[in-house]
């Protein structure tokens, strides 16, 4: 299996601008997750889905966020317009959705952005 | 709530040192518990884990074990080499959640 696939795996983008990170689990993981990971605050959850729906958005730091899931295969964050302090590293995520290590969550390599 | 503690790092070893990274937890009912490892410039990866009390999960020659009695999950290994240089993660996944709930994290530089 390929793993978590994670696109583009560097941003450079200036203040104001939207950025768009892509994500895609590995087949067959029925929950996807995106965290945030700065020196500062360490790695956060920001949403996580299960079947393609939201099902904790509460991590996510404000309006200029935005996730979507439109299918099992690809997902989606935004950030619109983006600032200087959105600058870290956001990981995708996923796991199974039941049974013997359904718990275990797999990591994509990351994109790490720098909003300048 | 929920909550993982890690020992602050970074912990600087010598090669072939023993390595211990202290893990407690505060968790209601029965969590799954785990360490990730993250090297330089990529994602977290799985080192091991442990879903019940007094299991013991190893990898790598890396051995932690699940202490209810201590809310405890400490990472040992025998003796630490340059390429364990990484940072560490302590989590907990509550039971019946699939949300991991981390631990800030401990680096490790191991020195030749």
């Amino acid at each position: 299996d390929a793993g978590v696939i994670q696109s583009p795996r560097h941003e450079v983008t200036e203040m104001g601008q939207e950025v768009t990170l892509r994500c895609k689990p590995i087949s067959g993981h029925d929950y996807l997750f995106w965290y945030r990971q700065t020196m500062m605050r360490g790695l956060e959850l920001l949403i996580y889905f299960n079947n393609n729906v939201p099902i904790d958005d509460s991590g996510m730091p404000e309006d200029r966020f935005s996730a979507k899931m439109p299918n099992a295969s690809f997902s989606t964050l935004k950030i619109q317009p983006s600032e200087p302090r959105d600058s870290a590293v956001y990981f995708c995520a996923s796991s199974l959705g039941a049974g013997e290590g359904a718990d275990t969550q797999y990591f994509g390599p990351g994109t790490r952005l720098t909003v300048l | 709530g929920n909550s993982v503690t890690q020992m602050e790092g970074p912990v600087t070893l010598s090669e072939e040192a023993f390595l211990t990274i202290n893990c407690t937890y505060t968790a209601t009912g029965y969590p799954s518990l785990f360490w990730y490892v993250q090297y330089p410039g990529e994602g977290l990866q799985l080192l091991l884990k442990a879903t019940k009390a007094d299991d013991k999960g190893s990898n790598k020659g890396f051995e932690a074990t699940y202490r209810k009695e201590t809310t405890s999950f400490h990472l040992e290994k025998g003796s630490v080499q340059v390429s364990d240089s990484a940072v560490y993660f302590c989590a907990l996944s509550p039971r019946g959640y699939n949300k991991l709930i981390f631990g800030a994290g401990t680096r490790l530089a191991v020195h030749p």
